[in-house]
Parts: C-alpha cells; structure tokens; sequence
C-alpha cells in the first residue's frame, strides 16, 4: 500500500511569505502529526489531527497552523515565514482510535523548506 | 514532563562491530517505546517497539529490551554493516494521547 506522501519535497521562500505544505496518509489512517525538524532542536511536534479536529499542539508561535478533511489528508501552513523556520517539516499517520500506545507513526519523506 | 535522553553520537564503528545506543526515559504510567531510523534525504522509519516492560522488539538484527526498573531501552546489534550508517532516534508514547517525544539522535557510521 502507499506510504505517506508529502508535497512538495523542496520548497524556498522568502522571508515573510506564507507557505502551504500538504500530507496525505496511509489509506486508513485517520491521525495525522506534523513535527518540524531542524539540526539545533532536532524533531519537535506541531500538532495531532483526528477526524478533523486539532487534538494537540506543541508549542510553536500561532503562525503555524494546520487542518485535516474529511479524507485525512492534511495541510500544514506557515505564514510570515522567518528564516528560523527553516526546517525539514515531517508528517507522519497512524492507525489509531484514542490511544497511541502500541502503534507507530509512519513517517512521510518531508519536506525540505528552506527561507532566505 | 515525558522525555527520552539519548547516548550523544556521532558514533563510528568498523563492520561486523557491536553497536549499543543508550536510551533512558522519563514518563508517568506505562508507556511504548520506539526505535526509528532516518536514513540521508528520508523520513523516519520504524526499526522496532516495545510497549510493555521485559518485552523484547527486534528487527533487522537490531533488538532493545524494555527495562522499566532502569527506564532504559538500549539499541544493541552485534555486527554492524556499512548499510545501517543512518541516524537513530529514540521515542517515547504516553499511555494516553498521540504524541511522541523524541530523543535527539544519534548518527551512526559504519566504515568497511
């Protein structure tokens, strides 16, 4: 079956734009995270969809944001990008109800954004 | 809070070496444990999980032992090979909730 697949691989931006960064999980799997990468503070979680809603949120500014349809796939956006935001974005699926314990995520490739 | 502390790498080794990453955690009740790993340009893969104490994952060659009276979960393999020079993550998921914790990572490179 296909893994999870983020879009696009690579992006630049410049300081102060918005960007747009999409997930599709497995088939199936109706929870969906999203972690910011990075050398410095390496993985870092940004927020849980389940079934539409937010059910967590790490503790990132509120210009990261995101959202979930009724078909799992999910979007991930930033906007007034800094250049501290440049990161290796993550998303990973998990077939789950309410609990995690026991299961794994399965990761996407990310993508690469870079802001100059 | 729940958090992962992992052995600081880079770690080299020669092939057909034996390899153990430390992984100790902190976390109230009774979590699962995980190894992933990220090979260059690529996302996290499972490696292996555990999600009760004494149990044993294993994959690849690669085993940890969920240890809760030392809450530890070590990644041992007793010959390393050039193909798993990557970077290892230890991760922890609370009982309740979707969110893991990661460890920092550790880079490991294996030389012919």
């Amino acid at each position: 079956k296909a893994g999870v697949t983020q879009t696009p691989r690579y992006l630049i931006k410049t300081r102060g734009q918005q960007v747009t960064l999409s997930c599709s999980p497995i088939s199936g799997h109706r929870s969906v995270s999203w972690y910011q990468q990075t050398p410095g503070q390496g993985l870092q979680f940004l927020f849980e969809y389940f079934s539409e809603t937010q059910r967590n949120k790490g503790n990132f500014p509120g210009r990261f944001s995101g959202r979930q349809f009724s078909n799992s796939r999910s979007e991930m956006n930033v906007s007034t990008l800094e250049l501290g935001d440049s990161a290796l974005y993550l998303c990973a699926s998990s077939a789950h109800s309410d609990r995690t314990s026991g299961y794994g995520y399965t990761f996407g490739s990310g993508t690469r954004l870079t802001v100059v | 809070g729940d958090s992962v502390t992992q052995m600081e790498g880079p770690v080299t080794l020669s092939e057909e070496a034996f390899l153990t990453i430390n992984c100790t955690y902190t976390a109230t009740g009774y979590p699962s444990l995980f190894w992933y790993v990220q090979y260059p340009g690529e996302g996290l893969q499972l490696l292996l999980k555990a999600t009760k104490a004494d149990d044993k994952g294993s994959n690849k060659g690669f085993e940890a032992t969920y240890r809760k009276e030392t809450t530890s979960f070590h990644l041992e393999k007793g010959s390393v090979q050039v193909s798993d020079s990557a970077v290892y993550f230890c991760a922890l998921s609370p009982n309740t909730g979707n969110q893991f914790y990661f460890g920092t990572g550790t880079s490991l490179t294996v030389i012919p």
